[in-house]
This record gives structure tokens, C-alpha cells and sequence, in this order.
């Protein structure tokens, strides 16, 4: 089982629509969580970071996290096509010092 | 704003030459980490450094060597490249142990003929 896992997509949805990328992880003890955007041919951007149970907002950004399901979301409201990219999710766990550990990414198309 | 720079967008060299790809932070972060990135493998953590002249191996460290001697700086070092090198390269730096979020340099793409 992989430590990090994402379905690789492409996931599609129409401009305005919600966009919702799922993301689950192996290590229980996992205490840190992020989401990155990467656009292509481009360097990951960090666009949010979640440390405990429950949701944060970031403008039309929310993470979600379940720690006892092991289980990390990205809703992105209001999708743009300039949403368009691929998000990666990454991990840290207490015992891996301060390495992060990375989804292969999941690939979002908003369509105009 | 954090930022991170790396030395070159693109790179083109010669199976066995010797390159140095070089990455510089500005915001007094601790910790550097070198990554490469390729289709179908995601990012992969070759070293990390937690400190000053401090190195640590992380999952693919063959055929790389580093380089931290001042806290700003952290080189990656392809002694003899080889073809299966051939990658997009990335740097990111973090502010401690305790505080993860990475941020990226803009990637170099290096072609190793």
C-alpha cells in the first residue's frame, strides 16, 4: 500500500462547479497535512496546510481532514478553468523527521 | 514572501560530465531538500540537509552527492551523469523540523545526452 494515495484522474468539471480531491494516507500517526497545485511544466505551489480534525478556508479553498478515517480533502469552489492543474497532496508523519511525503497528484480540468 | 531560487531553468550536459545544480533561500530556513520529479513517479527526495555542513540520504540518493556549507546554500552534485538522470530537478526549503511546508524553487529540467 502506498503511504500516500490519490486517484490520478483526470478528474473534469464544468467552470463554477465544486471540484473535490480526495486524498488518504497509510501512517496513523501522521500529524501534518498540505495540498499543492502544480502547473505544468511549473514547480509546486503550496496553497493550503491542515493540522487537525475538521475544515479550513482559504477563499473558494477548503481542506478537510479526518484523521481517524486517515483521509484528507481539497473542495475548490466556484472552479475556474485557470484551476486547471494537478494537486498533489503530501504527509508528514511524527517520525519522519521533517520530510514530507507525496501523492502522485491528482490531474483537475475545469472546462469553460 | 519566501523565496527560493534555483540556479538554471534548463540544463543540457553530457553523459559523464559532472554538474552542479545550486539552490539559494532567502528566508533563513533550516532545512533544504533536494527532489526529482518524473512522469509516472511523482517527486522523489534524493538528500535533505537539516543544518549547516549536516546531509541526509532520502529515497534515491545514487549517483548524488550534496553539498551544505553555508545555511542559505544547498548544491546537489551529479558526479558522472548519466542518461537516466535526465529529470526535472527541484529544491525546496522549510523553516525547522517542527514547521513542514515546503516551499519550491522553480524546478531546472536537465537533459543528460
Amino acid at each position: 500500500q502506498k503511504e500516500v494515495e490519490q486517484n490520478s484522474g483526470p478528474l473534469s468539471v464544468p467552470e463554477g462547479a465544486i471540484a473535490s480531491l480526495n486524498c488518504t494516507y497509510s501512517d496513523r500517526v501522521s500529524q501534518s497535512f498540505f495540498w499543492y497545485r502544480q502547473y505544468s511544466g511549473k514547480s509546486p505551489e503550496l496553497i493550503m496546510s491542515i493540522y487537525s480534525n475538521g475544515d479550513k478556508e482559504d477563499g473558494r479553498f477548503t481542506a478537510q481532514l479526518n484523521k481517524a478515517s486517515q483521509y484528507v480533502s481539497l473542495l475548490i469552489r466556484d472552479s475556474q478553468p485557470s484551476d486547471s492543474a494537478t494537486y498533489l497532496c503530501a504527509v508528514r508523519s511524527y517520525n519522519q523527521g521533517g520530510k514530507l511525503i507525496f501523492g502522485q497528484g491528482t490531474e483537475l480540468s475545469v472546462k469553460p | 514572501d519566501v523565496k527560493v531560487t534555483q540556479s538554471s531553468r534548463y540544463l543540457v550536459k553530457r553523459t559523464g560530465e559532472k554538474v552542479f545544480l545550486e539552490c539559494v533561500q532567502d528566508m533563513d530556513h533550516e532545512n533544504m531538500f533536494w527532489y526529482r520529479q518524473d512522469p509516472g513517479l511523482g517527486l522523489r527526495l534524493i538528500y535533505f540537509s537539516y543544518d549547516v555542513k549536516m546531509k541526509e540520504k532520502g529515497d534515491i540518493p545514487e549517483g548524488y552527492s550534496v553539498s551544505r556549507e553555508k545555511k542559505e546554500r544547498f548544491s546537489l552534485i551529479l558526479e558522472s551523469a548519466s542518461t537516466n538522470q535526465t529529470s526535472m530537478y527541484l529544491c525546496a526549503s522549510s523553516f525547522t523540523r517542527s514547521y513542514n511546508e515546503q516551499f519550491f524553487g522553480p524546478g531546472t529540467r536537465l537533459t543528460v545526452l
